[in-house]
């Protein structure tokens, strides 16, 4: 069965500085994987996502995600942080073999000071 | 283009009651996925319907059900409520079957509180 490891529950950084959210998976077959935010009182937005192909993905409001097989990894970078970054952020993969949609990580809270 | 909307967005219900919550998908959709989230559990999938069929359900007991209709709106019912089932409940929607490569586009969720 496939499965997401998120670690570090909370990751704080200062405003401009570099945002680094780790994600690895355990997957037999290439995964699916995606990454998700969550705003307070909201559901999730899709950031970006790897299926296959280039295996540095560009997402939404400057994230983007390298895909890295040999070290089962997917984790989430942003150059500079801005203070509306401050979000819970959900690292998921694809069962298609199952096709039980999506297996979540237990997601990381990133909070941004000034 | 509408998103996935859900209501209601916030219930309170007491033990031994139970709730049904609506869902509906961005026009065109045909899947339905629901996922329960909680502190401690953190997200975790419920069903999935597909064309009016369950096509996947998760690890939850019998008490929680769902269905879907012909214009693909959906629904989730949990019976005798218990107080662990306080939670915040997600439908998620996409046009394929859920599984591969294609987008989940999630709604805000119902909060549920069982006092």
């Amino acid at each position: 069965a496939q499965s997401v490891t998120q670690l570090g529950s909370h990751v704080s950084v200062s405003e401009g500085a570099l945002v680094l959210l780790r994600c690895n998976y355990s997957s037999s077959v290439p995964p699916y994987l995606f990454w998700y935010v969550q705003y307070p009182n909201q559901g999730l937005q899709l950031l970006l996502k790897y299926t296959t192909g280039a295996t540095l993905v560009k997402g939404i409001n400057g994230f983007e995600a390298e895909f890295k097989k040999s070290e089962t990894s997917f984790h989430l970078t942003k150059p500079s942080a801005h203070m509306s970054d401050a979000a819970e952020y959900f690292c998921a993969v694809s069962d298609y073999q199952a096709g039980t949609a999506l297996i979540f990580g237990k997601g990381t809270t990133l909070s941004v000071s000034s | 283009k509408a998103g996935v909307t859900q209501t209601p967005r916030y219930l309170i219900k007491t033990r031994g009651q139970q709730v049904t919550l609506s869902c509906s998908p961005i026009s065109g959709h045909r899947s339905v996925s629901w996922y329960q989230q909680t502190p401690g559990q953190g997200l975790q999938f419920l069903f999935e319907y597909f064309s009016e069929t369950q096509r996947n359900k998760g690890n939850f007991p019998g008490r929680f059900s769902g269905r879907q209709f012909s214009n693909s709106r959906s629904e989730m019912n949990v019976s005798t409520l218990e107080l662990g089932d306080s939670a915040l409940y997600l439908c998620a929607s996409s046009l394929l079957a859920a599984g591969g490569t294609d987008t989940q586009y999630f709604g805000p969720g119902t909060r549920l509180t069982v006092l």
